[in-house]
Parts: structure tokens; C-alpha cells; sequence
């Protein structure tokens, strides 16, 4: 099993440019999560994932667009980029309540 | 406001020691939490979890502690190994059934000294 994946691991962007980071998992986990971990910081929750076709704002949502149409993928999209937006992102997926199962991340500057 | 806070930025010990990383929280409501390790370029890996019907959970080389009333707990490393090097973050939920809404701590830095 590969586990989670993401890509790009890393990407720059513009100022007011878009992207997707893609996450996808093999491990036939209901539940994904999306997360950023700014500087110092500890990771805080974008939005999460309990099946597909049902997703839910987590702690820091504003920015940031989900969809999840398969149980394998759940992609995170940035419309407009701002420097506030620069930070690693991880995706996670679990089985239901269990541990969660981390990407390796996605490092994102907005210049 | 940090609900979950890790006032320690780093720690140092000695190989074969005992590592111990602590870890407070704010929020009442929590009554599930995680310990998660963190090499650098990788994600968080699940080290070890509590729930508050107990104070105590062991796992090899691993402990973690919850106080309630203190709103604190910590992970015990016994003993402590170069391989343990890691960032570790606490996290916290409301209950298990909670455990999709982990709120994180900002994480402590272990160094392992030979």
C-alpha cells in the first residue's frame, strides 16, 4: 500500500493564481482530512471528509475549496492565492474515529 | 486562543534516558487525545492515545499521563533512543467520536544526544 499521497510536494505561486493539491489514498478510508502547518505553528484543520460526496469546514476553511467524489481522492483547491496561504499541507485519511494516516505534505509559497 | 498548547519549543536528553513532553489544555469538552511524531519532509505519524476514562496508557517505550483536573498530559519515553530525534505534537478532541476535528498543539522539538 502506498498510503496517502499528495502532490505537487512543492509548488510557487503567484499572487492571485490558482491550483489543486491533489491527495489520494489507498487504504479505503472513509474519512480525509486536509490540514496546514504554518511556522512554529501546530497543524490546524482546513476541511475534512466522512465519505464521499460529504464534506465539512474545519478550523481555518476561508480560502480553500474541497470536493469528494471518490473514497480515493480528495483535492484541495486554492482560488486566489495570498501570501497568507504560504504553509505545508498535509492530507490525512482514517477509518472512522481511528488514527489519522498523514501525507507527506505540500510546501506552498505565495509570492 | 490555543486551546492546546505545548509551552516547551525544544528538549534535550541524554541516550537512555527518560524524555518527558508535556502538553495543557484549555477546553473542557476534550476528552480524547493523541500524541503524533513528526520527522523532518514527512507527515505526522500516530504515536500513542488517551482517553479520559483513564489516566494512564502504555505502549512499549511509550506512556502517556492525563491529569483532568490539571487539564494536562504528558508522554513519557523510557528510554530514550537517537531514532526518537522528532518533532511531537499533541492533539486533542471532543471524544473519539469527536477524533475528525483534532485541534494540535504547536510542538516540541526532542533531541536525543548519544
Amino acid at each position: 500500500n502506498a498510503g496517502v499521497t499528495q502532490t505537487p510536494k512543492f509548488r510557487i505561486l503567484k499572487i492571485g493564481q490558482s491550483m489543486t493539491l491533489q491527495c489520494t489514498q489507498d487504504m479505503n478510508h472513509n474519512y480525509m482530512y486536509w490540514y496546514r502547518q504554518d511556522p512554529g505553528m501546530g497543524l490546524k484543520l482546513i476541511y475534512y471528509s466522512v465519505g464521499a460526496g460529504i464534506t465539512d469546514k474545519g478550523e481555518v476553511p476561508n480560502g480553500y475549496n474541497v470536493s469528494r467524489s471518490t473514497t480515493e481522492d480528495f483535492p484541495l483547491r486554492l482560488e486566489l492565492a495570498a501570501p497568507s496561504q504560504t504553509s505545508v499541507y498535509f492530507c490525512a485519511s482514517s477509518y472512522k474515529y481511528n488514527e489519522q494516516f498523514f501525507g507527506p505534505g505540500t510546501r506552498l509559497t505565495v509570492l | 486562543d490555543q486551546q492546546v498548547k505545548q509551552n516547551s519549543p525544544s528538549l534535550s536528553v541524554q541516550e537512555g534516558r527518560i524524555s518527558i513532553l508535556n502538553c495543557d489544555y484549555t477546553n473542557s469538552m476534550f476528552d480524547y487525545f493523541l500524541w503524533y511524531k513528526k520527522y523532518p519532509a514527512e507527515g505526522p505519524t500516530f504515536l500513542i492515545s488517551i482517553s479520559s476514562i483513564k489516566d494512564k496508557n502504555e505502549d512499549g517505550r511509550f506512556t502517556v499521563f492525563l491529569n483532568k483536573s490539571a487539564k494536562h498530559l504528558s508522554l513519557h519515553i523510557v528510554p530514550s533512543q537517537p531514532g526518537d530525534s522528532a518533532v511531537y505534537f499533541c492533539a486533542a478532541s471532543e471524544g473519539i467520536q469527536g477524533a475528525q476535528k483534532l485541534v494540535f498543539g504547536q510542538g516540541t522539538r526532542l533531541t536525543i544526544n548519544p
